[in-house]
C-alpha cells in the first residue's frame, strides 16, 4: 500500500510569492491534515479536510489556505509568502466516518524556504 | 486540550530498553494517548495508542497507569534507528463534537539518543 506522498520535496520562493503544495493520501484515506514545523513553533496544525470540506483549522492567517478534491488528494496554498513561512509543510492522512479518525500516517513534507 | 510533560531529552544504550514517560494528568476520559516518533527531517511516523489497557504492537509497549493520568513507552530492544524525538499526544479518536476531534497537538516532546 501506498503512503502519503506529498510534492515537490524541496521549494525555494521569494517574499511575496505565492505557493501550492500537493498531498495525495493513503488509498481509502479521506481526512487529510496539513501540519507546519518550524525550529521556534514545532509542530502546529494547519487544517484538516474531509469529503472536499475543511472541517477544522489551526491558528494560522488566512493567507493559508487549502482545498481537497473528489479522489481525497488535497492541496495548501501560502499567499504573499513572510519569511517566517520558511518551514517543513506535513500532511497527514486517516480513515475516518461520522463517528471515529484512525491514527495518522504523515508524508515526508514539502521543505519551502523563503528568500 | 489536555497537556503533556515529557522530559526533554533522554539517553539508551543499544540492546537495552528505552522507557519514555509522558504525564498527561489533565486528559480527558474520552481522549486515547497516541505516540509518535520523528527521526531528523521526516515526517512523524505512528507507534502505538492505547485507552486504558496497556498495548503491545512489533515497535513498542505502551503502558498507560490506571488513573489515566500518565503512561510509559517501551522500545524493548533500542537500536541507532530509535534515535528520535518522540511525541505523546492526548488525540480525540470518536467524535464528541468540539474542534479538537481528530486533530493532532504536539509538544515538544522527547529526544531520545540511543548510543553504541
Amino acid at each position: 500500500k501506498a503512503g502519503v506522498t506529498q510534492t515537490p520535496r524541496y521549494l525555494i520562493k521569494t517574499r511575496g510569492q505565492q505557493v501550492t503544495l500537493s498531498c495525495s493520501p493513503i488509498s481509502g484515506h479521506r481526512s487529510v491534515s496539513w501540519y507546519q514545523q518550524t525550529p521556534g513553533q514545532g509542530l502546529q496544525f494547519l487544517f484538516e479536510y474531509f469529503s472536499e470540506t475543511q472541517r477544522n483549522k489551526g491558528n494560522f492567517p488566512g493567507r493559508f489556505s487549502g482545498r481537497q478534491f473528489s479522489n481525497s488528494r488535497s492541496e495548501m496554498n501560502v499567499s504573499t509568502l513572510e519569511l517566517g513561512d520558511s518551514a517543513l509543510y506535513l500532511c497527514a492522512s486517516s480513515y475516518r466516518d461520522r463517528g471515529m479518525v484512525t491514527e495518522a500516517f504523515f508524508g515526508q513534507g514539502t521543505r519551502l524556504t523563503v528568500v | 486540550d489536555a497537556k503533556t510533560t515529557q522530559p526533554p531529552s533522554m539517553d539508551c544504550a543499544e540492546g537495552r530498553a528505552a522507557n519514555l514517560p509522558c504525564n498527561h494528568s489533565t486528559i480527558s476520559g474520552n481522549e486515547y494517548v497516541y505516540w509518535y516518533r520523528q527521526i531528523h527531517s521526516q515526517g512523524p511516523q505512528y507507534i502505538i495508542h492505547g485507552l486504558k489497557n496497556n498495548e503491545t504492537n512489533e515497535m513498542a509497549s505502551l503502558i498507560i497507569t490506571e488513573d489515566r493520568k500518565s503512561s510509559t513507552l517501551i522500545l524493548p530492544h533500542a537500536t541507532l534507528r530509535d534515535t528520535a524525538v518522540y511525541y505523546c499526544i492526548p488525540f480525540l479518536r470518536i467524535n464528541a463534537g468540539g474542534t479538537s476531534y481528530g486533530k493532532l497537538t504536539f509538544g515538544q516532546g522527547t529526544i531520545l539518543t540511543v548510543h553504541p
